[in-house]
């Protein structure tokens, strides 16, 4: 089956030490995004690609990057991590944007930090 | 820029009766409006979705309607049952193609 995948399923880092966590997709889909949902909170866009463009949302810190070597892979790097960035990072694709076709979410990655 | 308010945060009815979800938004230009249902530790999943040019839209138990004029959009579910229980969120499409407006989400429980 087609779908959105992401490794790991959890994810533990200290404080400070640089994580990466990764997604790949079989959809063949042209837009990739990246979200982070807090518990109990709805998922908030970090940044998308589209095709190789990277569009940075206005308020995402500049501790999250993003690589995206092909269509089929992203990455997402947190440089830093605090306590604060503990929550779900979910991985989405689109084919063209949201208005053309809707967001397949993987499973996530659920973040600690110790 | 868009603003969506959606109610209740929480809502509970018993197993065979009816939910409805409402949400509001504040940018008129917004033409897009999916809902997403996410069980407790999974991905949020599509469950549907309507265009500003449609007022109302059916799958089986699941249906949306839409106000232009009132800027306000609903889930319906009807015969609720267990699996139901999870968290909905109505989101809405800002002047974008690829950011979603995502309500604060609602926890449906249904009670046996």
């Amino acid at each position: 089956d087609a779908m959105v995948i992401q490794n790991p399923r959890y994810q533990v880092t200290q404080f400070g030490k640089p994580v990466t966590l990764s997604c790949s997709q079989t959809l063949n889909h042209n837009v990739m995004y990246w979200y982070q949902q807090k518990s109990s909170q709805a998922p908030k866009l970090l940044f998308h690609y589209y095709d190789k463009d990277f569009n940075n949302e206005a308020d995402t810190p500049d501790n999250f990057q993003s690589r995206r070597p092909n269509t089929s892979f992203c990455f997402l790097d947190i440089r830093s991590p605090g306590l604060g960035d503990a929550a779900m990072y979910l991985c989405a694709t689109s084919r063209g944007g949201i208005l053309y076709s809707p967001l397949h979410f993987g499973n996530g990655t659920r973040l600690t930090v110790t | 820029g868009e603003n969506v308010e959606q109610h209740p945060s929480t809502l509970s009815v018993q197993e065979g009766d009816s939910a409805v979800i409402k949400c509001t938004y504040s940018d008129s230009a917004s033409n897009y409006f999916p809902w997403y249902k996410q069980e407790l530790g999974k991905r949020p999943q599509l469950i549907i979705d309507i265009r500003s040019n449609v007022g109302e839209k059916k799958d089986q138990r699941i249906a949306v309607t839409l106000n232009k004029t009132a800027k306000h959009f609903s889930l319906h579910i009807t015969e609720t049952q267990p699996e139901d229980s999870a968290v909905y969120f109505c989101a809405a499409s800002e002047d974008s193609n690829y950011q979603l407006i995502w309500g604060a989400g609602t926890k449906l429980i249904i009670k046996p």
